[in-house]
């Protein structure tokens, strides 16, 4: 069975500091793995994803993720962090034994300290 | 080009009362829409999903019921509000092969249970 687990609940990094969130998946098959930031009372917006293509994967804002097959790792990291960056970070896996239907992880809170 | 419309975005209602959320997608047809409910602290919990007109399938047993009368509108209801029915709502359209069934969230319903 499709799992996702993101390895901290809270990241707090000092603003001009980088950025690293971490997941792992599990998955029989060949995932689509994802990041999407919720802001605070916002909604869901994709940051980058993963799909069988280059295996470092450059997103939005800066972000950029590493598939790493051997480890069942799709960690997020940014080189310099800004206070927009605070959010909920959320690492998401999908594939055919899911029917493409969307993982969860459970969330990962990023504080940037000035 | 695709568009996914949720509302109310805030909602504050008492403990027994009626929901009806409401979700409508633009520029797609038969589109794969899911409503996810995101609670404080959590990632997101997959509610309900629908394959077309009438077809609905429930993931988790719960006091929520979804409806698809027509292509394009995916309505979330309840006939008595619990306070744990209390979170976030999100409404998704999933795309096809051709977006890498990339999805799209709505702005999501804050939903408040007193």
């Amino acid at each position: 069975a499709q799992s996702v687990t993101q390895l901290d609940s809270h990241v707090s990094v000092s603003e001009g500091t980088p950025v690293l969130l971490r997941c792992n998946y599990s998955s029989s098959y060949s995932p689509s793995l994802f990041w999407y930031v919720q802001h605070p009372n916002k909604g869901l917006q994709l940051l980058l994803k993963y799909t069988s293509a280059a295996t470092l994967v450059k997103g939005i804002n800066g972000f950029e993720a590493e598939f790493k097959k051997s480890e069942t790792s799709f960690h997020l990291t940014k080189p310099s962090a800004h206070m927009s960056d605070a959010a909920e970070y959320f690492c998401v896996v999908s594939d055919w034994g899911s029917n493409y239907q969307l993982i969860w992880g459970a969330g990962t809170k990023l504080i940037i300290k000035p | 080009s695709q568009t996914i419309h949720q509302w109310p975005a805030t909602l504050v209602q008492p403990v027994g009362s009626p929901l009806s959320l409401e979700c409508t997608v633009e520029g797609t047809s038969n589109p794969n829409l899911y409503w996810y409910r995101q609670a404080a602290g959590r990632g997101l919990q997959l509610l309900f999903y629908s394959v077309g007109i009438g077809q609905i399938s429930s993931e988790v047993p719960q006091n929520l019921s979804a409806s698809r009368p027509q292509d394009r509108q995916f309505i979330l209801s309840s006939k008595k509000l619990l306070l744990s029915d209390s979170g976030f709502y999100l409404c998704a359209w999933r795309g096809d092969r051709g977006t890498n069934y990339g999805y799209t969230f709505g702005s999501g319903t804050r939903l408040t249970v007193v």
